[in-house]
């Protein structure tokens, strides 16, 4: 069965630490991957998308992901975060041959320490 | 820069009662699509439009959700009756064809 999954619901990070946000997902190919954010009662924003080509994809706000085949995973990081990156991080996962239909995992809630 | 609508951005109800969410997408985006995101979870697709049909609705409640798009525009969910477990974010996307979604700012629902 097609899944995506973010091991972890809470993560905790001071000002100025780099951050790994994990996702992993299970498919057959290579789906289409994106990681939106989203704050306390506003909808998602897109932060970067990866459909193929480089694996390494550069998004806004200074956020990157990787795209790791072998694992069938999509990690988020930033080397330096911002009081203002504390947000929810979904990581979605696009199914080819079924449509548009976006796949989210639970979420990771992000909390940045002063 | 272009933006989905949604409105109202909250709404609280009681149970058995009708309640209607309104979206307006991105000009020119064919594709609609209606999410529901339970508190703590990720969002859910509900239903989906390609112009004014109906694409995907496999996750709708039918026997108490409805969604329309009639002109292949706008699209307004309407649940009736609500209940408790409805309470949740509905939130609305639309995208071209290139699969990116941009979503609205959602509505909150809160059914007493």
């Amino acid at each position: 069965a097609q899944s995506v999954t973010q091991p972890d619901i809470h993560i905790t990070v001071s000002e100025g630490a780099s951050l790994e946000l994990r996702c992993n997902y299970s498919y057959g190919a290579t789906p289409y991957l994106f990681w939106y954010v989203q704050s306390p009662g506003q909808g998602l924003q897109l932060l970067l998308k990866y459909f193929s080509g480089d694996t390494l994809v550069q998004g806004i706000k200074g956020f990157e992901a990787e795209f790791k085949r072998s694992q069938s995973s999509f990690n988020l990081r930033k080397p330096s975060v911002h009081w203002s990156d504390a947000a929810e991080y979904f990581c979605a996962v696009l199914f080819t041959g079924g449509g548009n239909k976006l796949t989210f995992g639970t979420g990771t809630q992000l909390k940045v320490e002063l | 820069e272009a933006e989905v609508a949604q409105s109202p951005r909250y709404k609280i109800t009681e149970k058995s009662q009708a309640v209607a969410f309104w979206c307006d997408p991105i000009s020119g985006h064919a594709t609609l699509y209606w999410y529901r995101q339970i508190l703590g979870q990720g969002p859910e697709l509900l239903v989906q439009f390609q112009d004014e049909s109906v694409v995907d609705d496999s996750q709708l409640p039918k026997d108490r959700f409805s969604a329309e798009r009639l002109k292949g525009v706008d699209s307004t969910l309407k649940i009736q009756p609500a209940e408790l477990g409805d309470s949740a974010m509905y939130l609305c996307a639309s995208s071209l064809q290139d699969h990116e979604q941009y979503f609205g700012p959602g509505t909150r629902l809160t059914v007493t």
